[in-house]
């Protein structure tokens, strides 16, 4: 399966909002009704973190600005307002079959 | 946040091996999947495989599988990831993940498949040097 992110690049000002897409080449929807589909941002110099699981499922601690929507091939992350903690990579990843991660989005702060 | 406890920095030769350790939670080794992601210098993300301690199963990123080996010690609460055959593009940084996972069955023969998701808890990463 193959993950296409865009844009590759994101400049936003603080405050407004921001979106990212993530096509996947195979459809992420199981028979169980969940979509395969995670969200990850890796902030500079840090580790990845988890934002949204299973297409639309925001990980604990996320604040709520963050969401995720879409079902099969085509998913979209969110952010309602960009605030400057949020620049980094932006990442989604398949999981349905052997896990594998889009190019990532580079968001930063106009 | 709680992380994962990783091991130290690596400089290795090629054709060498190396292993890495992650030590988790006595929680994560009943309940979750531990995967290892690793970052090359300035590019992106790759899953290269997981275990669920509890099962004792492993999976492969199938470019990676004849050079890796996942194994868990559940007495220590510790997972390892050992590559072999070292190369320069190896050259990375490692991490090790827990989340969930989704085990199911399917096809007539009873085959059996996990899903590896959600990963929530990361390590702080192990710089592996290939020189």
């Amino acid at each position: 399966i193959v993950m296409t992110q865009s844009p590759l690049s994101l400049p936003v000002s603080p405050g407004e909002p921001a979106s990212i897409s993530c096509r996947s080449t195979q459809s992420l929807l199981h028979s169980n009704g969940y979509n395969y589909l995670d969200w990850y941002l890796q902030k500079p110099g840090q580790s990845p973190q988890l934002l949204i699981y299973l297409g639309s499922n925001r990980a604990s601690g996320v604040p709520d600005r963050f969401s995720g929507s879409g079902s099969g091939t085509d998913f979209t992350l969110k952010i309602s307002r960009v605030e400057t903690e949020d620049v980094g990579l932006y990442y989604c990843m398949q999981a349905l079959q052997t896990p594998n991660f889009g190019q990532g989005t580079r968001l930063e702060i106009k | 946040q709680v992380h994962l406890a990783q091991s130290g920095a690596e400089v290795k030769k090629p054709g060498s091996s190396v292993k890495v350790s992650c030590r988790a939670p006595g929680g994560t080794f009943d309940r979750d999947a531990i995967s290892w992601v690793r970052q090359a210098p300035g590019q992106g993300l790759e899953w290269m495989g997981g275990i669920i301690p509890a099962l004792g199963t492993a999976k492969y990123a199938q470019k990676l599988q004849n050079r890796v080996t996942i194994t868990a010690d559940a007495s220590t609460y510790t997972a390892f990831l050992e590559v072999s055959s070292l190369r320069s593009d190896d050259t990375a940084m490692y991490y090790c993940a827990t989340g969930p996972y989704y085990d199911f069955w399917y096809g007539e023969h009873a085959s059996r498949d996990f899903y590896f998701y959600g990963m929530d808890v990361w390590g702080q990463g192990t710089s592996v040097i290939v020189s």
